[in-house]
């Protein structure tokens, strides 16, 4: 079965500061990768995915991520983050589960950025 | 578009109670899906709906959950009886059967349920 880890539990950061947040997953065939994000009180959003092609993915709010495949890795940067990124990211990959193609999530990063 | 939509925001019952929470999908997606996330834990996966019917139901935890999407529009999970283990947040997320949207999922704000 597929699995996704995300290295940090909680980081924090003062603004303007380069954030990367680590995710790895463990899948042996093609892949569908995604990062979403949760605000304070709101749903989960869709920051940015990589089905082919460029493995460099630009998704919203100036946040990036590097599909790397001989490292099974995914991981989002932002070059300088700002107070309004605090929030929970997570990253999940999409692939074939027991029965269908299912997404698998990591245990999430809270980010706090501090002003 | 309107988004997922879910109901109750949040519920609070006891142990032995029974808990029915709702799912709107966005118009025009055949997939439905529910996922839950236990508190401090990863967000996991319950099952799948294509239209009517249930294409994988692998994630279901046991048999006092049971969803249904009668008609193919909207969905239903219910719990019965709950238990305190069943306590966390119910995410609905829906997305085109196919074309470009088909495996990008809208989620909705999620059900918190409380059991006491």
């Amino acid at each position: 079965a597929q699995s996704v880890s995300q290295h940090n539990h909680h980081v924090i950061l003062s603004e303007a500061a380069s954030l990367e947040l680590g995710c790895n997953y463990s899948y042996g065939g093609t892949v569908n990768l995604f990062w979403y994000v949760q605000y304070p009180g709101q749903h989960l959003q869709l920051l940015l995915k990589y089905f082919s092609g460029d493995p460099l993915v630009k998704g919203i709010k100036g946040f990036e991520a590097e599909f790397i495949k001989s490292k099974f890795s995914f991981n989002l940067r932002k070059p300088s983050v700002q107070w309004s990124d605090t929030a929970e990211y997570f990253c999940a990959v999409l692939a074939r589960g027991a029965g269908s193609y299912q997404l698998t999530f990591g245990k999430g990063t809270k980010l706090s950025v501090i002003p | 578009e309107a988004g997922v939509t879910q109901f109750p925001s949040h519920s609070v019952i006891e142990k032995g109670q029974t808990v029915t929470l709702r799912c709107d999908p966005i118009s025009g997606h055949d997939n439905l899906y529910w996922y839950r996330r236990v508190m401090g834990k990863e967000i996991k996966f319950l099952l799948h709906f294509v239209k009517e019917s249930k294409q994988d139901e692998s994630g279901m935890p046991n048999n006092r959950f049971l969803a249904e999407r009668t008609g193919g529009t909207y969905s239903t999970l219910k719990v019965q009886p709950a238990e305190l283990e069943d306590s966390g947040v119910y995410f609905c997320a829906s997305s085109r059967l196919v074309g470009s949207g088909a495996n990008v999922l809208t989620f909705g704000a999620g059900s918190r349920l409380t059991v006491l």
